[in-house]
This record gives structure tokens, C-alpha cells and sequence, in this order.
């Protein structure tokens, strides 16, 4: 079985360019997490969804960040215009309902690094 | 605020001895403790939960230990190998209010 999948796995900008990452979760995952991970530190929520629905987007900069999952699989995180603080990777996450199979495991793609010059 | 932080940033085991890395967290109301591997350039990769009604459990080479009292977790690693050198992170999971929050991470350095 295939496992999240993201892209870019790289990508390099400059400031006030705009940016858009594409994650396709595993399949039958109805719970959709984009993380922020600086170096050195652990994944920061920015986003989750459930299905089509963003359910928790408190931690997501609106100003400047967008996302969307459309028909309740793969989903898009956009950036714009970016800022040089927005240089991470970006990972996306998914899990079945939560409790459904008696686990805490989340299912990370491995992230698409961004660069802001 | 809530948070889930590590003792120790950095830990350099000899190949074969155990490891022990540490956590320590604030909030008493999350209900599942869980370790993360990430390796350079990938993604963060589950290794063992704990239920917050559970004091230990056991995986391959790998035991989670749960001290609710002091509001500790830990992870033992059993013999171990150049391939368990990465950071290792550890969450936690509140199902009251859906968060599932990191820790800064450790990094594990296996010499040879």
C-alpha cells in the first residue's frame, strides 16, 4: 500500500513569491494534518481536516496561508506571498478516525522543504 | 500552556548498550503518549503508543514507560544499532480537544 505522498519534496522561492504543496493521503484516511517543522524542532499544526472539512485551523496564518481539500482526499497548502520566516518543511499526515484502530499512529509523507530567499 | 518537552537534546549510546530517552509532559488530561523516529529527510515515523491507562508496553526492542505521577514517558531501546540513529520525538494526544502535539525531539547518535 502506498504511503502519503507529497511534492515538491524540494522547492526554493523568493520572498513574496507565492508557493503550493500537494499531499495525496493514504487511502481511506479521513483525517488530514498539514505540520510546519522547523530544524531541530518538533512538527507544529498548522491544519486539520476530516474528510472535506477543516476542523481545526487555529494555528494557520490566514493572511497568507490557504488550504483546501477538495472531495475529501488529496489536499493543497498554499503560501502567499512568502515570507523568509516560512523557509521549513512543510509535512502532511494522515490516520483513520482517531480511536477507530485503538492507535495514536499518524502517517507522515516525508515533507516538502521550503526555501525562501 | 500545554507542552511536551525532552530532557536531554543529544544522546550518544555505544552500539549494543541501551537507550533511554525522556520526556516530560504538562498536560494530565491526554489520553495517548507516543514516540516518533525521524531520520534525515524523511517524514517522522510511528514507533509505539501508550494508552495514558497504561504504565508500560512493549515492542520489538523498544518498551514505553508512563509515569503519570511525575508526568514522565520514556522510550528503551534494547541493543542498540546504527540504523536507530535519528531524532526522536515524542506527542501526545488529547481526545477532549483533538490535539496531537510534539515534543522538541532528541537526537540519538549510535557509535560504533
Amino acid at each position: 500500500e502506498a504511503g502519503v505522498v507529497q511534492s515538491p519534496r524540494y522547492k526554493i522561492i523568493e520572498k513574496k513569491q507565492p508557493v503550493a504543496f500537494w499531499c495525496n493521503p493514504i487511502s481511506g484516511h479521513n483525517t488530514l494534518y498539514w505540520y510546519l517543522q522547523n530544524l531541530g524542532q518538533g512538527p507544529e499544526l498548522l491544519i486539520r481536516y476530516e474528510n472535506e472539512e477543516a476542523v481545526d485551523d487555529s494555528q494557520l496564518p490566514k493572511d497568507r496561508f490557504s488550504a483546501e481539500r477538495l472531495k475529501g482526499v488529496d489536499s493543497t497548502l498554499k503560501i502567499q506571498p512568502a515570507e523568509l520566516g516560512d523557509s521549513a518543511v512543510y509535512l502532511c499526515a494522515s490516520s483513520l478516525a482517531f480511536g477507530s484502530e485503538d492507535t495514536g499512529e499518524l502517517f507522515f509523507g516525508e515533507g516538502s522543504r521550503l526555501t525562501v530567499l | 500552556g500545554e507542552s511536551v518537552g525532552l530532557h536531554l537534546p543529544t544522546l550518544s549510546v555505544q552500539e549494543g548498550d541501551n537507550s533511554i530517552i525522556n520526556c516530560a509532559y504538562s498536560n494530565s488530561a491526554s489520553d495517548y503518549f507516543i514516540w516518533y523516529k525521524q531520520e534525515s529527510g524523511k517524514g517522522p515515523q510511528f514507533i509505539i503508543d501508550i494508552r495514558s491507562n497504561m504504565d508500560k508496553r512493549q515492542g520489538q526492542r523498544v518498551t514505553v514507560l508512563l509515569n503519570k505521577t511525575v508526568k514522565h514517558l520514556s522510550l528503551q531501546i534494547a541493543a542498540t544499532q546504527p540504523g536507530d540513529s535519528a531524532v526522536y520525538f515524542c506527542a501526545e494526544f488529547t481526545s477532549g480537544t483533538y490535539k496531537y502535539i510534539f515534543g522538541t525531539g532528541t537526537r540519538l547518535k549510535v557509535l560504533a
